[in-house]
């Protein structure tokens, strides 16, 4: 099983609206990532988790809080976010870094923000 | 400030032509070669990866070229089919580092 599973596939929310972007894995990778992309863009790093605890944060606002529940899952919590956080939201996992270790990307969410 | 510089932003092929995607980096640090394809409304996929030991791997009909001393990789797709239409992403990664450095993507479309 090499998939990274992620929900909802489409969500539209108000901008006062508090919602949750869920991603789960099985392969035992023990780092996960959530990275965000604009359209005809590459992908954006937004964070990193370790064996579940947080290794990079890029800057990214407070509306947006990562949780990692346990080594299978990864969540992102979203509060307050405004139109332009709008974008497809990818996770990410793999084994750890170090040499050639592949990262694995979910279908991804798409987001709308009203 | 874009670490790997990736061109064309697009091209258009005939069905059975070659498509060549180039990139180029300026971090010597860079270990990890990889490319992403990605259809429409899907995440990245992972195509096939490079490490600059070796100057050439191949998969399939995909088939990466390094040149470590130029600091410039890049992908060709022989015989290019209708179902390889899709976004193209080469990206970068040192030994110790979780993150990805993406090129800008080519969008590649293969005539029937």
């Amino acid at each position: 099983d090499t998939e990274v599973t992620q929900t909802p596939k489409h969500l539209v929310m108000g901008m006062t609206n508090k919602k949750s972007l869920k991603c789960e894995q099985h392969m035992g990778h023990r780092a996960m990532y959530w990275y965000k992309q604009k359209a005809k863009k590459p992908p954006e790093l937004m964070f990193v988790y370790s064996y579940e605890k947080l290794s990079i944060n890029e800057s990214v606002p407070s509306r947006f809080s990562p949780e990692c529940p346990n080594s299978s899952l990864l969540n992102l919590h979203l509060h307050a976010l405004q139109p332009e956080d709008s974008a497809l939201y990818l996770c990410a996992s793999s084994q750890d870094w170090g040499r050639g270790t592949e990262a694995f990307f979910g279908q991804g969410t798409r987001l709308t923000v009203v | 400030q874009q670490q790997v510089k990736q061109s064309p932003q697009s091209l258009i092929v005939q069905k059975g032509g070659i498509s060549i995607i180039n990139c180029a980096y300026e971090n010597t640090a860079f270990d990890y070669f990889p490319w992403y394809q990605q259809f429409p409304g899907k995440g990245p996929a992972l195509l096939i990866a490079i490490r600059p030991d070796v100057s050439e791997k191949k998969e399939g009909r995909f088939t990466i070229s390094f040149n470590k001393s130029a600091k410039q990789f890049s992908l060709h797709i022989m015989d290019s089919q209708p179902g390889d239409s899709a976004t193209y992403f080469c990206a970068a990664r040192t030994l110790n580092d979780y993150k990805l450095s993406f090129g800008a993507g080519t969008t590649v479309t293969v005539r029937a």
